[in-house]
Protein backbone atom coordinates (compact mmCIF):
# COMPACT_ATOMS: atom_id res chain seq x y z
CA UNK A 1 0.00 0.00 0.00
CA UNK A 2 1.40 3.70 -0.90
CA UNK A 3 2.00 5.89 1.69
CA UNK A 4 2.96 9.61 1.58
CA UNK A 5 4.82 10.84 3.73
CA UNK A 6 6.51 15.20 3.77
CA UNK A 7 8.66 16.81 6.02
CA UNK A 8 9.10 18.83 8.21
CA UNK A 9 5.40 19.16 8.89
CA UNK A 10 5.41 22.60 9.91
CA UNK A 11 8.37 25.65 8.49
CA UNK A 12 8.32 29.23 9.47
CA UNK A 13 11.27 31.27 7.77
CA UNK A 14 11.57 34.98 7.32
CA UNK A 15 10.80 36.37 3.83
CA UNK A 16 13.31 36.20 1.16
CA UNK A 17 14.59 33.10 2.17
CA UNK A 18 14.32 29.91 -0.37
CA UNK A 19 12.97 26.89 0.59
CA UNK A 20 12.86 23.23 0.40
CA UNK A 21 9.69 21.07 1.25
CA UNK A 22 9.93 17.06 1.28
CA UNK A 23 7.79 14.21 0.66
CA UNK A 24 8.39 10.86 0.34
CA UNK A 25 6.73 7.75 -0.86
CA UNK A 26 6.97 3.89 -0.17
CA UNK A 27 6.29 2.74 -3.88
CA UNK A 28 8.03 4.08 -6.54
CA UNK A 29 5.27 2.75 -8.97
CA UNK A 30 3.73 5.81 -9.61
CA UNK A 31 2.09 7.68 -12.63
CA UNK A 32 2.99 10.90 -11.48
CA UNK A 33 3.09 13.04 -8.56
CA UNK A 34 1.62 16.45 -7.85
CA UNK A 35 2.08 19.34 -5.55
CA UNK A 36 -0.68 21.03 -4.22
CA UNK A 37 -0.96 24.43 -2.06
CA UNK A 38 -4.00 24.80 0.62
CA UNK A 39 -5.07 28.19 1.78
CA UNK A 40 -6.78 27.73 5.37
CA UNK A 41 -10.31 27.06 4.70
CA UNK A 42 -10.11 26.87 0.86
CA UNK A 43 -9.65 24.16 -1.58
CA UNK A 44 -6.33 22.73 -2.78
CA UNK A 45 -5.09 24.18 -5.50
CA UNK A 46 -2.58 22.52 -8.28
CA UNK A 47 1.07 23.59 -8.37
CA UNK A 48 3.38 21.52 -9.88
CA UNK A 49 2.48 18.36 -11.69
CA UNK A 50 5.30 15.85 -12.91
CA UNK A 51 4.66 12.96 -14.88
CA UNK A 52 6.79 9.65 -13.95
CA UNK A 53 8.79 10.08 -17.37
CA UNK A 54 9.67 13.57 -16.25
CA UNK A 55 12.80 14.45 -13.28
CA UNK A 56 11.25 17.94 -12.99
CA UNK A 57 8.85 20.91 -13.32
CA UNK A 58 8.89 24.74 -13.06
CA UNK A 59 6.60 27.19 -12.37
CA UNK A 60 7.56 30.84 -11.65
CA UNK A 61 9.29 30.63 -8.32
CA UNK A 62 8.51 27.42 -7.84
CA UNK A 63 10.78 23.96 -9.20
CA UNK A 64 9.68 20.54 -8.08
CA UNK A 65 11.81 17.21 -8.55
CA UNK A 66 11.01 13.33 -8.94
CA UNK A 67 13.25 11.04 -7.93
CA UNK A 68 11.45 7.95 -7.90
CA UNK A 69 13.95 5.23 -7.42
CA UNK A 70 14.55 6.74 -3.90
CA UNK A 71 10.54 7.21 -3.45
CA UNK A 72 11.19 10.97 -3.07
CA UNK A 73 10.21 15.03 -4.50
CA UNK A 74 11.20 18.26 -3.45
CA UNK A 75 9.77 21.40 -3.78
CA UNK A 76 11.72 24.60 -3.59
CA UNK A 77 10.54 28.06 -3.37
CA UNK A 78 12.98 30.58 -4.48
CA UNK A 79 12.83 34.26 -2.69
CA UNK A 80 9.47 33.16 -0.37
CA UNK A 81 7.02 35.72 0.19
CA UNK A 82 4.36 36.52 2.82
CA UNK A 83 1.69 35.59 0.09
CA UNK A 84 3.45 31.85 -0.47
CA UNK A 85 2.19 31.02 3.60
CA UNK A 86 -0.24 27.65 3.04
CA UNK A 87 -0.33 24.48 3.53
CA UNK A 88 1.68 22.27 0.95
CA UNK A 89 0.40 18.94 0.09
CA UNK A 90 2.18 16.38 -2.15
CA UNK A 91 0.21 13.58 -3.72
CA UNK A 92 1.17 10.21 -5.28
CA UNK A 93 -1.00 8.67 -8.26
CA UNK A 94 0.02 4.96 -8.18
CA UNK A 95 -0.14 2.93 -11.59
CA UNK A 96 -4.26 3.09 -12.62
CA UNK A 97 -5.27 4.19 -9.24
CA UNK A 98 -6.11 7.19 -7.50
CA UNK A 99 -3.80 9.80 -5.85
CA UNK A 100 -2.65 9.38 -2.16
CA UNK A 101 -2.10 12.67 -0.59
CA UNK A 102 0.70 13.26 1.88
CA UNK A 103 0.18 15.31 5.37
CA UNK A 104 1.15 18.31 4.37
CA UNK A 105 3.56 20.71 5.40
CA UNK A 106 2.10 24.22 7.02
CA UNK A 107 4.70 26.95 5.73
CA UNK A 108 4.78 30.98 7.10
CA UNK A 109 6.83 33.50 5.65
CA UNK A 110 7.00 36.22 8.06
CA UNK A 111 7.70 39.46 6.73
CA UNK B 1 -12.85 27.06 -18.79
CA UNK B 2 -13.72 24.65 -16.34
CA UNK B 3 -15.02 25.63 -12.37
CA UNK B 4 -16.64 23.50 -9.36
CA UNK B 5 -18.86 24.31 -7.16
CA UNK B 6 -20.13 23.08 -3.70
CA UNK B 7 -22.68 24.29 -1.66
CA UNK B 8 -22.66 24.84 1.05
CA UNK B 9 -19.97 26.56 2.42
CA UNK B 10 -20.62 25.54 5.67
CA UNK B 11 -22.99 23.30 7.93
CA UNK B 12 -23.85 22.77 11.71
CA UNK B 13 -26.27 20.02 12.24
CA UNK B 14 -27.31 17.91 15.11
CA UNK B 15 -26.19 14.24 15.67
CA UNK B 16 -28.82 12.19 13.71
CA UNK B 17 -29.69 14.19 11.31
CA UNK B 18 -29.29 13.64 7.74
CA UNK B 19 -26.81 14.92 4.93
CA UNK B 20 -26.53 16.41 1.71
CA UNK B 21 -23.31 18.14 -0.01
CA UNK B 22 -23.59 18.83 -3.47
CA UNK B 23 -20.97 18.90 -6.36
CA UNK B 24 -21.26 20.57 -10.03
CA UNK B 25 -18.47 20.96 -12.66
CA UNK B 26 -18.83 23.17 -15.64
CA UNK B 27 -17.05 22.88 -18.86
CA UNK B 28 -15.91 19.52 -18.76
CA UNK B 29 -18.01 16.54 -19.77
CA UNK B 30 -17.80 12.59 -18.72
CA UNK B 31 -15.04 13.85 -16.12
CA UNK B 32 -14.01 10.97 -13.14
CA UNK B 33 -15.43 12.82 -9.62
CA UNK B 34 -14.08 12.72 -6.36
CA UNK B 35 -15.23 12.94 -2.49
CA UNK B 36 -12.63 13.59 0.34
CA UNK B 37 -12.33 14.48 4.11
CA UNK B 38 -10.20 16.87 5.25
CA UNK B 39 -10.00 16.27 8.97
CA UNK B 40 -8.60 19.00 11.64
CA UNK B 41 -4.61 18.21 11.51
CA UNK B 42 -4.97 15.63 9.28
CA UNK B 43 -3.98 14.53 5.37
CA UNK B 44 -6.97 13.78 2.58
CA UNK B 45 -8.95 11.18 2.81
CA UNK B 46 -10.75 9.99 -0.16
CA UNK B 47 -14.14 8.51 0.02
CA UNK B 48 -15.74 8.15 -2.84
CA UNK B 49 -14.89 8.57 -6.46
CA UNK B 50 -17.26 8.11 -9.95
CA UNK B 51 -15.97 7.79 -13.50
CA UNK B 52 -19.67 7.89 -14.99
CA UNK B 53 -23.31 8.28 -13.86
CA UNK B 54 -24.67 5.97 -11.40
CA UNK B 55 -20.92 4.77 -11.35
CA UNK B 56 -19.84 4.96 -7.50
CA UNK B 57 -16.44 3.52 -5.82
CA UNK B 58 -16.35 3.64 -1.99
CA UNK B 59 -12.91 3.69 -0.71
CA UNK B 60 -13.57 3.27 3.64
CA UNK B 61 -16.40 2.00 5.05
CA UNK B 62 -18.86 4.71 7.05
CA UNK B 63 -22.16 6.36 7.29
CA UNK B 64 -21.80 7.98 4.17
CA UNK B 65 -22.88 7.71 0.93
CA UNK B 66 -22.59 9.34 -2.66
CA UNK B 67 -24.52 9.13 -5.33
CA UNK B 68 -23.93 10.83 -9.31
CA UNK B 69 -27.19 11.43 -11.07
CA UNK B 70 -26.01 13.39 -13.81
CA UNK B 71 -22.94 13.65 -15.35
CA UNK B 72 -21.37 16.68 -13.98
CA UNK B 73 -23.11 16.54 -10.24
CA UNK B 74 -21.58 14.59 -7.72
CA UNK B 75 -23.49 14.24 -4.18
CA UNK B 76 -22.58 13.03 -0.97
CA UNK B 77 -25.22 11.62 1.80
CA UNK B 78 -25.73 10.63 4.86
CA UNK B 79 -28.50 9.15 6.59
CA UNK B 80 -27.70 9.97 10.23
CA UNK B 81 -24.83 11.85 11.15
CA UNK B 82 -22.22 11.06 13.63
CA UNK B 83 -19.85 13.46 15.25
CA UNK B 84 -17.16 11.75 13.91
CA UNK B 85 -18.60 12.82 10.34
CA UNK B 86 -17.04 16.52 11.48
CA UNK B 87 -14.85 17.78 8.60
CA UNK B 88 -13.85 19.72 5.87
CA UNK B 89 -15.47 17.93 2.45
CA UNK B 90 -13.56 18.34 -0.66
CA UNK B 91 -14.82 17.54 -4.38
CA UNK B 92 -12.29 17.35 -6.81
CA UNK B 93 -12.56 16.22 -10.54
CA UNK B 94 -10.21 15.01 -13.49
CA UNK B 95 -10.52 13.89 -17.08
CA UNK B 96 -9.06 10.96 -17.27
CA UNK B 97 -7.10 8.34 -14.71
CA UNK B 98 -3.75 8.82 -15.80
CA UNK B 99 -1.31 11.50 -16.42
CA UNK B 100 -4.36 14.46 -15.44
CA UNK B 101 -4.05 17.27 -12.67
CA UNK B 102 -7.12 17.13 -10.84
CA UNK B 103 -8.70 20.38 -9.80
CA UNK B 104 -10.61 20.78 -6.69
CA UNK B 105 -13.82 22.85 -5.26
CA UNK B 106 -13.34 25.17 -2.93
CA UNK B 107 -14.56 22.99 0.32
CA UNK B 108 -17.88 22.84 2.65
CA UNK B 109 -17.00 22.75 6.38
CA UNK B 110 -19.35 20.46 8.38
CA UNK B 111 -19.35 20.91 12.00
CA UNK B 112 -21.80 18.03 13.78
CA UNK B 113 -23.13 18.64 17.42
Amino acid sequence: KQEVTQIPAALSVPEGENLVLNCSFTDSAIYNLQWFRQDPGKGLTSLLLIQSSQREQTSGRLNASLDKSSGRSTLYIAASQPGDSATYLCAVQPGGQNFVFGPGTRLSVLP
Amino acid sequence: SQTIHQWPATLVQPVGSPLSLECTVEGTSNPNLYWYRQAAGRGLQLLFYSVGIGQISSEVPQNLSASRPQDRQFILSSKKLLLSDSGFYLCAWRTGMNQETQYFGPGTRLLVL
